[in-house]
């Protein structure tokens, strides 16, 4: 059963537009959501994160937005860069328990 | 400051053996959670160590078993390797804190491992 869903497993966007990308979950304990983006051969990186008490959080190009009621965040980056295109991971943290990640989504930004 | 360093970076094992992966924490971290990515997969949870102890294990078999050392550094074994066992094995580091681990999650660039 998978708690963290990643529906879409790849996106296309233009250099200049907005980029964004979808995850749902299906588990009410999870209190802590974050993104991770991941090159090919490197480990994930933290990008961004927010609480289960807020319902947006920005850093620079990057917003999370978080719909409690829906089960449902999304990260916009705006503007797309072609230094974005990556795979981008949706992650969650119901504590005590560990994160737990969703499939990834692969984004490309074509210039 | 090293974030976090995983060896070796790549491996190839025949069906069978036997592997061992190490990890070395980022500095100022005490918790170390290991994950498999296997192919188009998101990251999925192997098990956890704080104080050279198991805290959580997620649903792989006893195949898979790990250790911590003293100074936070950690390995993964993997006995009796099987085809499946193919993919990039991360390991992330945290802080523990009043019985749960931070948010802090740091992910090293992982060990590639291909059973042939």
């Amino acid at each position: 059963d998978q708690q963290v869903k990643q529906n879409s497993p790849s996106l296309s966007v233009q250099e200049g537009r907005i980029s964004i990308l979808n995850c749902d979950y299906t588990n009410s304990m999870f209190d802590y959501f974050l993104w991770y983006k991941k090159y090919p051969a490197e480990g994930p990186t933290f990008l961004i994160s927010i609480s289960s008490i807020k319902d947006k959080n920005e850093d620079g190009r990057f917003t999370v937005f978080l719909n409690k009621s829906a089960k449902h965040l999304s990260l916009h980056i705006v503007p797309s860069q072609p230094g974005d295109s990556a795979v981008y991971f949706c992650a969650a943290l119901a504590p005590p328990r560990p994160l737990v990640f969703g499939k990834g989504t692969r984004l490309s930004v074509i210039a | 400051d090293a974030g976090v360093t995983q060896s070796p970076t790549h491996l190839i094992k025949t069906r069978g053996q036997q592997v061992t992966l190490r990890c070395s924490p980022k500095s100022g971290h005490d918790t170390v959670s290991w994950y498999q990515q296997a192919l188009g997969q998101g990251p999925q949870f192997i098990f956890q160590y704080y104080e050279e102890e198991e805290r959580q294990r997620g649903n792989f078999p006893d195949r898979f078993s790990g250790h911590q050392f003293p100074n936070y550094s950690s390995e993964l074994n993997v006995n009796a390797l099987l085809l499946g066992d193919s993919a990039l094995y991360l390991c992330a580091s945290s802080s523990w804190y009043r019985g749960r681990v931070m948010s802090g999650y740091t992910f090293g660039s992982g060990t590639r491992l291909t059973v042939v």
